[in-house]
This record gives C-alpha cells, sequence and structure tokens, in this order.
C-alpha cells in the first residue's frame, strides 16, 4: 500500500506485504534526509538516512528512494511485519548561516493486519 | 548502554506552576535539544543548545527555559507563561557520527516526558 502527504494519514497493510510511506519535503535546498519510526508513547527511532547526491539506500528491509525533482521522499519496508506498526516520519535537514536546520515532516501511522 | 534518560514520564501540573523536565545523556553528545510534540503535527523545536553553557531559542521558545551547565544535561522548565503546556515532551542529542558522509544530524531521542495541565 501507499500514503501521501505530510498529515497523517493511516496506512493499512497485510503482515508480509510490503509498505510504502511517502514524504513531500518543502525545501530544495534541503541536504539531508532521515527516516524516524516512533511507536505509541515512545521516543522516535532513527531507520535510515540518505544524502541528496543519492537517488536510494538500502538497510535491512528498508529502502528509502529520493526524487529531488519533485522533492519527494520514500520509505519501503519489505515483507511487513507486526513490529513494524507505528507512525514513519521524514525529517529533512539544510545548512544554513545559522547552523543546521531540522524539518520534520507531521508522520504515517502505519497499521499491520494479520 | 549510552542513551538519552527523559523524566519524568508523566506529569501532571496544576496551572500556574512552574514544571521542569530533566534530560540526562550519556552519549558525550555536544548538541543538545527539546521539542514538542502534538497530535497531527511535527516535531516542534522549542530550544536547543549545541554547547554548554550556550543555548539558542528554536520556533515555540515562548513560556519555556532552559540551562545547559553541563554536557550531560538540558532540563527544559515549562513555565506559568505556557499557555498551552498539555503535550508530549522529546528531548535529544546530536553528535560527530563515525561515517562523516552522513553528517551529525542523526538525533537520538529520549522516550519522552508527557506533561498534563489539569
Amino acid at each position: 500500500g501507499e500514503s501521501v502527504g505530510l498529515h497523517l494519514p493511516t496506512l493499512s497493510v497485510q503482515e508480509g506485504d510490503n509498505s510504502i510511506i511517502n514524504c513531500a519535503y518543502s525545501n530544495s535546498a534541503s541536504d539531508y534526509f532521515i527516516w524516524y519510526k516512533q511507536e505509541s508513547g515512545k521516543g522516535p527511532q532513527f531507520i535510515i538516512d540518505i544524502r541528496s547526491n543519492m537517488d536510494k539506500r538500502q538497510g535491512q528491509r528498508v529502502t528509502v528512494l529520493l526524487n529531488k525533482t519533485v522533492k519527494h521522499l520514500s520509505l519501503q519496508i519489505a515483507a511487513t511485519q507486526p513490529g513494524d506498526s507505528a507512525v514513519y516520519f521524514c525529517a529533512e535537514i539544510r545548512s544554513t548561516g545559522g547552523g543546521n536546520k531540522l524539518t520534520f515532516g507531521t508522520g504515517t501511522q502505519l497499521k499491520v493486519e494479520l | 548502554d549510552g542513551g538519552i534518560t527523559q523524566s519524568p514520564k508523566y506529569l501532571f501540573r496544576k496551572e500556574g506552576q512552574n514544571v521542569t523536565l530533566s534530560c540526562e545523556q550519556n552519549l558525550n553528545h555536544d548538541a543538545m535539544y527539546w521539542y514538542r510534540q502534538d497530535p497531527g503535527q511535527g516535531l516542534r523545536l522549542i530550544y536547543y543548545s549545541q554547547i554548554v553553557n550556550d543555548f539558542q531559542k528554536g520556533d515555540i521558545a515562548e513560556g519555556y527555559s532552559v540551562s545547559r551547565e553541563k554536557k550531560e544535561s538540558f532540563p527544559l522548565t515549562v513555565t506559568s507563561a505556557q499557555k498551552n503546556p498539555t503535550a508530549f515532551y522529546l528531548c535529544a542529542s546530536s553528535g560527530i557520527t563515525r561515517d562523516r558522509a552522513m553528517g551529525a544530524n542523526v538525533l537520538t531521542f529520549g522516550a519522552g516526558s508527557r506533561l498534563t495541565v489539569l
């Protein structure tokens, strides 16, 4: 399944299916992006990151794709498991005169159905 | 185990009271941050500190205060001037990663503190 946007949509997938979570970032000058996973009542956890000079980066069961032309970032989770249920949000980082500025998206709620 | 410890996990406050949220890290990170999280919204930066004895206002600093007397500690005080303090508060830290190509901006978060005003 897929989701779009920076609101807090809900993506429901069957266990074992692949999940695609999308993020539209705002600033074309952003040069670094991070995906975080946040389980209910806990702090966010780092999943994977990617620099703007890359189109794709793979981790264990996760892949991040970056399309700078349309300012779009996606997180693909292979063989989704119940433990993947959480809110996922992206963060974009850009360099400014005063240091690096991080902007977080609002997140997507992923629900894994058995 | 290295990490960030926030306390208390749950806190209740009466209107007009100041409360202080604790954040301690043993990651030897230079930078520390406080974010506020409200339902359906992205994380919003309250204050950050890049070095001991120095801190900067974030996007929503009004009604909050911080101190950074030690590298390991970055407490946040929610004052009575904060008109809508009920929220989930997240502390984070960052440092230079081994892989310099990926930058020093990967934040490590604590488990959060939920503040409720009665």
